[in-house]
């Protein structure tokens, strides 16, 4: 079965601070994997996606993430915070786009920008 | 069509009524999923539908909920005889598929609107 833990239910960062949200997966097949934005009172917003290929992936809004398989990791960043950046995260993962596509979601990180 | 749109957005009910709460898709996606997000938790799935058939059902989504998809476009969530432990927002999310099974793209990405937040008193 697949799992995605998200280390951090709260991250404040400073604003022009480097964010890191960390997330971890687990699955029996090669994943996909998403990062998902939820701003207060809004739907979801994907950021970024790893299917295949390239293993750094760029986002929205100045997001990036790194796969790394080896440490079954999907960590997201942003070289520099904005107080726009203030939401909740989703670190999401599916397997194979020929089945159900069902998503499989961590808890979430809700970050605070610090002025 | 701007995105998937559901209604209504809040719904306050008593325990023991039922609720029924709509989700209009983007109208060329053919697959429609539904979620529960309760507070402090990501989404978790309940089920979805290619098309008009309803392929898979969560062991979340209990005897009293019930999804529909009749045409293939909108869909349906009723929950019967709520409880307070139903209280949650409720997600829709639609897809594309490609005709030939697979995704149009990989990891098909799901388009999610904004939400129905029930509150059962």
């Amino acid at each position: 079965a697949q799992s995605v833990t998200q280390l951090g239910s709260h991250v404040s960062v400073s604003e022009g601070a480097l964010v890191l949200l960390r997330c971890n997966y687990s699955s029996s097949v090669p994943p996909y994997l998403f990062w998902y934005v939820q701003y207060p009172n809004q739907g979801l917003q994907l950021l970024l996606k790893y299917t295949t290929g390239a293993t750094l992936v760029k986002g929205i809004n100045g997001f990036e993430a790194e796969f790394k398989k080896s440490e079954t990791s999907f960590h997201l960043t942003k070289p520099s915070a904005h107080m726009s950046d203030a939401a909740e995260y989703f670190c999401a993962v599916s397997d194979d786009g020929n089945r159900d596509d069902k998503i499989i979601f961590g808890k979430g990180t809700r970050l605070h920008i610090l002025p | 069509d701007t995105g998937v749109s559901q209604n209504p957005r809040h719904k306050i009910t008593k325990r023991g009524q039922n609720v029924t709460f709509r989700c209009d898709p983007i109208s060329e996606h053919n697959r429609l999923y539904w979620y529960r997000q309760t507070l402090g938790q990501g989404p978790e799935f309940l089920t979805y539908f290619q098309n008009e058939a309803q392929l898979e059902k969560s062991r979340l989504l209990s005897d009293r909920f019930s999804a529909e998809r009749p045409k293939g476009s909108f869909s349906t969530l009723e929950i019967q005889r709520t409880e307070q432990g139903d209280s949650a927002m409720y997600l829709c999310a639609s897809s594309l598929l490609g005709t030939s099974g697979r995704a149009t793209k990989p990891g098909n990405e799901q388009f999610f609107g904004p939400g129905t937040r029930l509150t059962v008193l």
